[in-house]
C-alpha cells in the first residue's frame, strides 16, 4: 500500500514565523496535493504538483507556497504564519486520478 | 466550476440498519468519483473509486453507484455497525483532471 507520511501530527507556531510542513510518499506517484480542512468549509485545495519542480495553484493559495524538488517530497510553506492559517493540513498523492492516498494530517495552531 | 454537495449533513441510525448516503455534483463531465471515510482528527481513507464508464463498485458491505447524467452518486452501507461511525466524503475527479473536488461530508453515527 502507498504510504503518505506527514512529518508532524501537531504543530504550534507563533504569528509571523515561517512554517514548513513536509509530506513524503513512497510509491512514485506523479501527483501530490496540499489541502486544508476547516469545520463547515470542508477540504479546500491549496496547491498541487504533477511533476518535480511543477506546481499549480489550487483554490486558496494566498499566504502559501510549495516546493517539490524530489518526486517523493512535497513541502508546504507558510511564509509568515497568521492566526487564520490555524487548521488541519492534509497531504495526498495519486497516480493520475486514480486512488488518492492521504496522510494522517497536521493540526497547525498559530498563536 | 464543479460543486459537490452531500445529503444529509449528519445521520444517526441504530446498529444493523441499511443506509444510503447521497452525493450530487453540478458538472457531469467527470473522470471518476471516489468515496472516502474520515475518522475524527485523522486523514482520509479511500473506500471506493468509480470510473466515469462504470455504474457501481462494491467492497464488502459497501456499494457505490454513479449516475453521471443526473449528477448523482450514492453510497449504500449494509447492516451498519458502530465501527462505521465516521464522516463520509465523496470527491469528484475532473475531466482529464489531476485533482478532486470534495463534498462537505456526511457525519454518520451508528448507535449500539
Amino acid at each position: 500500500d502507498v504510504k503518505v507520511t506527514q512529518s508532524s501530527r501537531y504543530l504550534v507556531k507563533r504569528t509571523g514565523e515561517k512554517v514548513f510542513l513536509e509530506c513524503v510518499q513512497d510509491m512514485d506517484h506523479e501527483n501530490m496535493f496540499w489541502y486544508r480542512q476547516d469545520p463547515g468549509l470542508g477540504l479546500r485545495l491549496i496547491y498541487f504538483s504533477y511533476d518535480v519542480k511543477m506546481k499549480e495553484k489550487g483554490d486558496i493559495p494566498e499566504g502559501y507556497s510549495v516546493s517539490r524538488e524530489k518526486k517523493e517530497r512535497f513541502s508546504l510553506i507558510l511564509e509568515s504564519a497568521s492566526t487564520n492559517q490555524t487548521s488541519m493540513y492534509l497531504c495526498a498523492s495519486s497516480l493520475l486520478t486514480l486512488h488518492y492516498t492521504f496522510g494522517s494530517g497536521t493540526r497547525l495552531t498559530v498563536v | 466550476k464543479q460543486e459537490v454537495t452531500q445529503i444529509p449533513a449528519a445521520l444517526s441510525v441504530p446498529e444493523g440498519e441499511n443506509l444510503v448516503l447521497n452525493c450530487s455534483f453540478t458538472d457531469s463531465a467527470i473522470y471518476n468519483l471516489q468515496w472516502f471515510r474520515q475518522d475524527p482528527g485523522k486523514g482520509l481513507t479511500s473506500l471506493l473509486l468509480i470510473q466515469s464508464s462504470q455504474r457501481e463498485q462494491t467492497s464488502g458491505r459497501l456499494n457505490a453507484s454513479l449516475d453521471k447524467s443526473s449528477g448523482r452518486s450514492t453510497l449504500y452501507i449494509a447492516a451498519s455497525q458502530p465501527g462505521d461511525s465516521a464522516t463520509y466524503l465523496c470527491a469528484v475527479g475532473n475531466n482529464y483532471g489531476q485533482n478532486f473536488v470534495f463534498g462537505p461530508g456526511t457525519r454518520l453515527s451508528v448507535l449500539p
